[in-house]
């Protein structure tokens, strides 16, 4: 069975500056997506970035960037020049093709503070 | 704005009734996923429809069932509901393929917030 593991159950950084959430994976799978979601105090489950597992470049959208290590079973979300609206729990999640489900870790619950 | 909206908001009820939550996926949107946010739990797959069959089913109990009509809309109904049953539910979608091959991102509604008092 698939599991997904955050082991930071609670972050905090300043605004501007660089922080990054861990997040490891179990599975016998080769071919896996990876997601990040974030959850604002709003409740809204927002997509963030998403990594296919055969591509060896580690995916990016603006500040946010994951570093992907395939054999560490790695996938940690790296967050720059963070903003005060980056405040949010975050979940890392993994998915099979085909299999349909996302599965979730714990999250890691993030304050910007000013 | 995800594009995939689900009613109620929010949804107040008492033990032993029954209640029905409603989700629209995003337009050309295939696929239709229901997960339940619990703070024991945490964010837990109950169960997959595409274009109007079952795909997938994840720990759903069998008090809940669920959906998915031919416009593509869906609804999970949870009978005899329990104080346990309290939770955030979650409709999400993705495009899939003529397959039902899900490679593609899930999209989440806004979800709605029962209590069951």
């Amino acid at each position: 069975a698939q599991t997904v593991t955050q082991s930071q159950p609670e972050m905090s950084v300043q605004e501007a500056e660089t922080v990054t959430l861990s997040c490891t994976y179990d599975t016998s799978e080769n071919n896996y997506y990876l997601f990040w979601y974030k959850q604002p105090p709003s409740r809204q489950m927002i997509l963030v970035i998403r990594q296919e597992a055969y591509k060896q470049q580690n995916a990016t959208e603006n500040r946010f960037s994951v570093n992907f290590q395939k054999a560490a079973k790695s996938f940690s979300l790296k967050i720059s020049d963070s903003q005060l609206g980056d405040t949010a729990m975050y979940f890392c999640a993994f998915m099979i093709p085909n299999r349909g489900k996302l599965i979730f870790g714990q999250g890691t619950e993030l304050s910007v503070k000013p | 704005d995800s594009g995939v909206t689900q009613t109620p908001k929010h949804l107040i009820t008492a033990t032993g009734q029954r209640v029905t939550l409603r989700c629209s996926p995003r337009s050309g949107d295939l696929s239709v996923y229901w997960y339940q946010q619990s703070l024991d739990q945490g964010l837990q797959f109950l169960i997959q429809y595409y274009n109007g069959e079952e795909r997938a089913k994840g720990n759903i109990l069998e008090r809940f069932s669920a959906q998915q009509f031919p416009d593509l809309h869906s609804e999970l109904n949870l009978s005899s509901l329990e104080l346990g049953d309290s939770a955030l539910y979650f409709c999400a979608s993705s495009v899939a393929t003529s397959g039902g091959s899900s490679t593609d991102t899930q999209y989440f509604g806004p979800g709605t917030r029962l209590t069951v008092l």
